[in-house]
C-alpha cells in the first residue's frame, strides 16, 4: 500500500509568513510523529499523536509551532511568523500502534527555506 | 539524561570492505534500539531494531547490530560494503518512561569507494 506522504515537498517562504505542512500517514496507523531535521543534525522530535489520547507536544520549540490531526488521519504542522532558524526538513512518520517498540515509517519530508 | 552518540559523522569504506558504524547510548531504563537509513531525498526507513529479545539483530540488506549492555553500545555492521549502501544512517533509542520518547543520533554518512 501507499507509504507516508507529505506536501509540499519544498517550500520557500519569507520571514514572518505562516506556513502549513501536511502529512498523510499510512492508512490504519494510529500513531503519528513530526520531527525536524536541520543540516548536519539528527532528528529533533516535535510532536506525537497517539490515537485518541492528547498529543505529546513536549518537543515543540516555541508557541509559533502547532499541529493538529483531524479524524485520526491527516496531520498539519503550522509554523506562524516563520524565522530563518525554522529552515529545515520536516519529517512525518506513522506507526501501526502506539508504543516505544513500534517501527516508524517516514515520509520523504518537506524542505522549508525561510528567507 | 538519555542520549545517543554516533561516533564519526562520516565513514568511508571501499567496496567489499567491512562496514562498522558506531552507536552508544545512555539510558536509565532498558532501551529499545533502532537503526534507520536515509537515502538521498528520501525519508528514513528501518534497518533493524532491538526489543529485548536476541542481542544480535539481523536487518535488511545484510546489516546486523549487536546490543551490548555492558558497553551501552549498538554498533551496526555489514561484512561487505556495496555501492548501494552509501547513505546516512541514524541510531535511535526509544524509552518506556510512561510517555513517548525516541532520541535520534546525529547520523553517520557512509561513503563507499569503488
Amino acid at each position: 500500500g501507499a507509504g507516508v506522504s507529505q506536501s509540499p515537498s519544498n517550500k520557500v517562504t519569507e520571514k514572518g509568513k505562516d506556513v502549513e505542512l501536511r502529512c498523510d500517514p499510512i492508512s490504519g496507523h494510529t500513531a503519528l510523529y513530526w520531527y525536524r531535521q536541520s543540516l548536519g543534525q539528527g532528528l529533533e522530535f516535535l510532536i506525537y499523536f497517539q490515537g485518541n489520547s492528547a498529543p505529546d507536544k513536549s518537543g515543540l520549540p516555541s508557541d509559533r509551532f502547532s499541529a493538529e490531526r483531524t479524524g485520526g488521519s491527516v496531520s498539519t504542522l503550522t509554523i506562524q511568523r516563520t524565522q530563518q532558524e525554522d529552515s529545515a526538513v520536516y519529517l512525518c512518520a506513522s506507526s501501526l500502534r502506539t508504543g516505544v517498540q513500534e517501527t516508524q515509517y517516514f515520509g520523504p519530508g518537506t524542505r522549508l527555506l525561510v528567507l | 539524561a538519555q542520549s545517543v552518540t554516533q561516533l564519526g559523522s562520516h565513514v568511508s569504506v571501499s567496496e567489499g570492505a567491512l562496514v562498522l558504524l558506531r552507536c552508544n547510548y545512555s539510558s536509565s531504563v532498558p532501551p529499545y534500539l533502532f537503526w534507520y537509513v536515509q537515502y538521498p531525498n528520501q525519508g528514513l526507513q528501518l534497518l533493524l531494531k532491538y526489543t529485548s529479545a536476541a542481542t544480535l539483530v539481523k536487518g535488511i540488506n545484510g546489516f546486523e547490530a549487536e546490543f551490548k549492555k555492558s558497553e551501552t553500545s549498538f554498533h551496526l555492521t555489514k561484512p561487505s560494503a556495496h555501492m548501494s549502501d552509501a547513505a546516512e544512517y541514524f541510531c535511535a533509542v526509544s524509552l518506556n518512561t510512561g510517555g513517548f520518547k525516541t532520541i535520534f543520533g546525529a547520523g553517520t554518512r557512509l561513503f563507499v569507494k569503488a
